[in-house]
């Protein structure tokens, strides 16, 4: 079926960087832009970036644009977004999501990661 | 970068009454492109209503979106158990993408 399927958790130290990886299947992977959104415990959403699947650009939100990441491998179908020079308030659940048709609303969602950053 | 403002913060309210939920942006929205998402805990969120006034695919239409501009509302009109969550608004007319910081509607 269509879905996105999302790395395991991971548990980092501050200034170390984290890759979460997006799997995803049931429809044809370079069709559609997948983003990043974050979620900080108790908190709102955060949108990150966006790449676009075919060709590989990227467009990243302004506050993490000198650190994060993000690629496509077309053979595997999968999406990578990497987070680098961590801190403890990158401490979020990571979620990827596709648009929709080039429309940004997301109806389907990855399962989420959480990546903890602590000492 | 287009901030939307979400109130109330939580909404205290019983089964079977109905909810307003306001989502308000520092400047136009353009086209209209707002959309609604309900997050329960652990989940991730789920759309609801797009182009600010189009319930997606499998939504109940006690769901309802309005507004255009800076103004935008979303209703439910007779609450079921299952609609208490948070809900958020985000705009999508220009980039950055952004999310408002959510309204929690609250079994009173």
């Amino acid at each position: 079926q269509v879905q996105l399927v999302q790395s395991g958790a991971e548990v980092k130290k501050p200034g170390a960087s984290v890759k979460v990886s997006c799997k995803a299947s049931g429809y044809t992977f370079t069709s559609y832009y997948l983003h990043w959104v974050r979620q900080a415990p108790g908190q709102g959403l955060e949108w990150m970036g966006i790449i676009n699947v075919s060709g590989g650009s990227t467009n990243y939100a302004q506050k993490f644009e000198d650190r994060v990441t993000m690629t496509r491998d077309t053979s595997t179908n999968i999406v990578y977004m990497e987070l680098s020079r961590l801190r403890s308030d990158d401490t979020a659940v990571y979620y990827c999501a596709r648009d929709q048709g080039g429309i940004s609303i997301f109806v389907l969602w990855g399962q989420g990661t959480t990546v903890t950053v602590s000492s | 970068e287009i901030v939307l403002t979400q109130s109330p913060g939580t909404l205290s309210l019983s089964p079977g009454e109905r909810a307003t939920l306001s989502c308000r942006a520092s400047q136009s929205v353009r086209s209209s492109n707002l959309a609604w998402y309900q997050q329960k805990p652990g989940q991730a969120p789920r759309l609801l209503i797009y182009g600010a006034s189009s319930r997606a695919t499998g939504i109940p239409d006690r769901f309802s979106g309005t507004g255009s501009g800076t103004n935008f509302a979303l209703t439910i009109s007779r609450l079921e158990p299952e609609d208490f969550a948070v809900y958020y608004c985000q705009q999508y007319g220009s980039s950055p993408l952004t999310f408002g910081g959510g309204t929690k509607v609250e079994i009173k």
